[in-house]
């Protein structure tokens, strides 16, 4: 069952380009967040948002900001990609801290 | 600080044994344990959760894991394994505290189970 919808699934861009990611929850949670996933398939967490809130903002370079509009939405915008920033981007929500992640599909992003 | 520690990167066992993954933490207060399996081409899934009370938890796909407090640990096991259950699988730390959520993941362990 997918209850949290990442878009694109994929997208390919050059260096220094801006790139948006979006992502979208239907189960209700309060706190949605962004992961990042390498090519070696290590999990880091980026960014925390409760009820469009941010709670926990990982040490990521500044290009990187999450953006908010409700609790059901968390966008992730890279201002000015680099070559390191090819990964798989995850989506997640969750109740609260103690509740399951669900996560999203991701969006696989490839800077050339 | 927290850390989470998954010391075999690769596990290859024959369809019908017993598998073990291996979990160790690193946090000062009471953890939030879980395990997630991610399959080739998908996302991430969870199995089970530890947060409080009996120290063996049951998951889903037949699953459970042990909580020991005196090591630190929280194993994955399952009897038997089936080759369904090739996958990567991640043992993750809750240990945010005050309101902020911060799931860590250790590098993950991917198991081949031979038919």
């Amino acid at each position: 069952e997918t209850a949290v919808f990442q878009t694109p699934n994929y997208h390919v861009t050059q260096v220094g380009n801006e790139v948006s990611f979006n992502c979208k929850q239907t189960l209700g949670h309060d706190t949605m967040y962004w992961y990042k996933q390498d090519s070696k398939k290590l999990l880091k967490i980026m960014f925390s948002y409760n009820n469009k809130q941010l709670i926990v903002n990982e040490t990521v370079p500044r290009r990187f900001s999450p953006q908010s509009s409700d609790k059901a939405h968390l966008n992730l915008r890279i201002k000015s990609v680099e070559p390191e920033d090819s990964a798989v981007y995850l989506c997640a929500s969750s109740r609260d801290r103690k509740n399951t992640l669900y996560f999203g599909a991701g969006t696989r992003l490839s800077v050339l | 600080a927290q850390s989470v520690d998954q010391p075999d990167a690769h596990v290859t066992l024959s369809e019908g044994a017993s598998l073990e993954l291996r979990c160790s933490y690193s946090y000062s207060a009471a953890p939030y344990l879980f395990w997630y399996v991610q399959y080739p081409g998908q996302s991430l899934q969870f199995l089970l959760k530890y947060i409080t009370g009996d120290t063996v938890v049951k998951g889903t796909k037949g699953f459970e894991a042990e909580f020991r407090k005196s090591n630190s640990s929280f194993n994955l096991k399952k009897s038997p394994a089936h080759w369904s259950d090739s996958a990567k699988y991640f043992c993750a730390l809750e240990g945010g505290g005050g309101t902020g959520s911060k799931l860590s993941f250790g590098k993950g362990a991917k198991l081949t189970v031979s038919p």
